[in-house]
């Protein structure tokens, strides 16, 4: 295993267009999180998914953004009707079943509207 | 509220200098979890250390070592004889009571040659 796994790395888009971005954690880690990350700034989390269920969603994360974890696996994140204030760095990472120890983060998807 | 609070936006020493990272963290929950995480250009978070609220013993990893000190909620992280591969924006980051991270804005370190 080599760890939480991010595609793309980098992805330029429209204004107006919608992209989708997909995270793969860690096998045995059933958790698994979202952040988003603007110049200059911490990573602010987004949504958390246990398992295949989204356990909860911040209010970062408006309409037009949606994440799922079908099976329990893979996530994706899509954004549609993208907006320039979407540029940032979204981070996925992926955690067992405590906490308590970190996550474990994956090199991040960046995403630039024009 | 929770909240993390790194002062320091930009740090530049020459290389072999000894450098200081602040940390100050506001909860008030008596369990919580710090870190620090280094993120270098190519995007990533690299952990690098936790510490759990009963634990203040100071912690020595090679060139890098950390002081928590709970009475004045602070998590300093110092770098010893500075390498220029040290140069990344270091965060800190606290969980209390949640599973979420809070991040400070991070403390870009800059070593020169």
């Amino acid at each position: 295993d080599t760890g939480v796994s991010q595609n793309p790395r980098h992805k330029i888009t429209k204004r107006g267009q919608n992209v989708t971005f997909r995270c793969d954690p860690i096998s045995e880690h059933n958790r698994l999180y979202w952040y988003r990350q603007t110049l200059g700034q911490g990573p602010e989390f987004l949504t958390y998914f246990q398992n295949e269920a989204q356990l909860e969603k911040s209010r970062l994360l408006s309409d037009r953004f949606s994440a799922e974890r079908p099976k329990g696996s893979f996530s994706t994140l899509e954004i549609q009707r993208t907006e320039q204030g979407d540029s940032a760095m979204y981070l996925c990472a992926s955690s067992p079943k405590t906490t308590n120890y970190g996550y474990t983060f994956g090199s991040g998807t960046r995403l630039t509207v024009v | 509220a929770q909240k993390v609070t790194q002062a320091q936006t930009e740090i530049s020493v020459v290389e072999k200098e000894d450098v200081t990272l602040d940390c100050v963290y506001e909860t008030r929950d008596t369990t919580y979890y710090l870190f620090w995480y280094k993120q270098p250009p190519s995007g990533e978070l690299v952990f690098l250390i936790r510490r759990n609220s009963f634990d203040e013993q100071n912690e020595i990893s090679g060139r890098y070592s950390w002081n928590f000190q709970k009475s004045t909620s602070s998590f300093n992280f110092t770098i010893t004889a500075s390498q220029v591969v040290d140069s990344a924006v270091y965060f800190c980051a606290l969980i209390s009571g949640t599973y979420k991270y809070i991040f400070g804005t991070g403390t870009r370190l800059k070593v020169l040659a």
